[in-house]
């Protein structure tokens, strides 16, 4: 499974746009990107997954180019309580097992 | 939020005691997954099961072993505690892998001190 590599910190302000980006340069044709949320002593949250170009949902977009090497998690307008631990991670499909390998991830940080 | 629970929640123990994590959920879940997040670290990967009586080793999984007998259950054993595994534990459950939708579901978490 490829492995990712995230920033370890970002800072931003309420109501900013946040890009957080991820690269997955060993990623496989079955392979997909899912991105988390975790917040101090609790458990990930899942965000958004995706296979290539955009998906949005509620919350976020996750935008994958062409070459599937990197995909950005943009979080729009975010609030203090976007202050949380972000993981992008890349699992398999297809082989009838789904092993997943988390980065160390990305320090949001959101000031007022 | 998926029915999803851990005990204990917190536990201290001694080295070269034996552990166990349980890890128990009411969705009815075939995968589950157990990691270890440790500072600087992120989520790692232990053992993960694909059924009952079906385990595969993830990427930490020396000192570990695991079992699951039911489909609620899944425990995860430390056979002889070490200090270096002195972390916290979560476990997830996936619904539907590969079938659209891989979204794991993560459990509260249980703080292992191994002193």
């Amino acid at each position: 499974l490829a492995k990712t590599t995230q920033p370890i910190s970002m800072d931003s302000y309420e109501g900013q746009e946040v890009n957080i980006t991820c690269s997955h340069n060993n990623i496989a044709t079955n392979d997909y990107i899912t991105w988390y949320q975790q917040f101090p002593s609790q458990g990930p949250r899942f965000i958004i997954q995706g296979y290539k170009t955009k998906v949005t949902n509620e919350v976020a977009s996750l935008f994958i180019p062409a070459d599937r090497k990197s995909s950005t998690l943009s979080l729009p307008r975010v609030s203090l309580s976007d202050t949380a631990v972000y993981y992008c991670l890349v699992g398999r499909r297809g082989s009838g097992t789904y092993k997943y390998i988390f980065g160390t991830g990305t320090r949001l940080k959101v000031l007022a | 939020d998926a029915g999803i629970t851990q005990s204990p929640r917190h536990k201290v123990t001694e080295t070269g005691t034996p552990v166990t994590l349980r890890c128990h959920q009411t969705e009815n879940h075939r995968y589950m997954y157990w990691y270890r997040q440790d500072p600087g670290h992120g989520l790692r990967l232990i053992h993960y099961s694909y059924g009952v009586k079906d385990t595969d080793k993830g990427e930490v999984s020396d000192g570990y072993s695991v079992s699951r007998s039911k489909t609620e259950d899944f425990l995860l054993t430390l056979e002889s505690a070490t200090s270096s595994q002195t972390s916290v534990y979560f476990c997830a459950t996936i619904a539907y892998p590969g079938q659209g939708s891989d979204e794991q579901y993560f459990g509260p978490g249980t703080r292992l001190t191994v002193t």
